[in-house]
């Protein structure tokens, strides 16, 4: 299948900081990409919805100017997270879907990164 | 709207049993349903779809799942467990809305034992 790579892995870093992920499609074109959230033992939480060239479609919920959402070619999008705080730490994956997807395609997922916040 | 309900929390399976994962759906109109598979500190793998067609689906890493429509069923199975089979198994559906994204279960940890 399509890789999706995700970096960093982990990131450790002082309360008050801010971190940027970035998730690329190494192999194909996306259009979109997402961003999910997973809390130990949970579910993934959708976060955000990210389209090329345009602004990111967030859930309800979900900070749009602490979580900052880029995706300005077809293979790179990053999440920053602003002024990070201890709880924001969690686990955060990306994922994206070919160009010529439709809804029967599956999406790619990257590794995921593990942030913690000191 | 779209949504997907895995009733177990967690499986527990002894090695070279067969082993089922169970999901259900809710939807309205065509159902596209997806299984993946997370290993510990991972993202997330593709095991198989349901697009249409056949209700047996098969699958990466010798996983099958059975469309059932009139249970509104999509649970995961394979034939003999294996120790390193041990991991999260996600039940999803695509969402129709404009972004086709996916929705997720709550997961079931599957537990292999030697």
């Amino acid at each position: 299948g399509a890789v999706v790579s995700q970096h960093p892995s982990w990131v450790i870093c002082k309360s008050g900081t801010s971190v940027k992920i970035e998730c690329r499609s190494l192999d194909f074109q996306a259009t979109t990409m997402f961003w999910y959230r997973q809390f130990p033992k949970q579910s993934l939480m959708l976060m955000a919805t990210s389209n090329e060239g345009s602004k990111a479609t967030y859930e309800q919920g979900v900070e749009k100017d602490k979580f900052l959402i880029n995706h300005a070619s077809l293979t790179l999008s990053t999440l920053t997270v602003t002024s990070a705080h201890p709880e924001d730490s969690s686990f955060y994956i990306c994922s994206a879907r070919d160009l010529v997807g439709a809804a029967n395609t599956e999406a790619f997922f990257g590794q995921g990164t593990r942030l913690t916040v000191v | 709207a779209q949504s997907v309900a895995q009733p177990e929390d967690q499986v527990n399976v002894a090695e070279g049993n067969p082993l089922t994962v169970k999901c259900t759906y809710s939807v309205s109109g065509n159902p596209y349903l997806f299984w993946y598979v997370q290993y510990p500190n991972r993202g997330l793998q593709f095991l198989l779809k349901y697009i249409t067609g056949d209700n047996l689906v098969k699958g990466s890493y010798g996983f099958e799942a059975e469309f059932n429509k009139s249970q509104t069923s999509f649970h995961l199975k394979k034939p003999s467990a294996l120790v390193s089979d041990s991991a999260l198994y996600f039940c999803a559906v695509r969402d129709g809305g404009a972004t086709n994204k996916l929705i997720f279960g709550t997961g079931t940890l599957l537990a292999v034992q030697p």
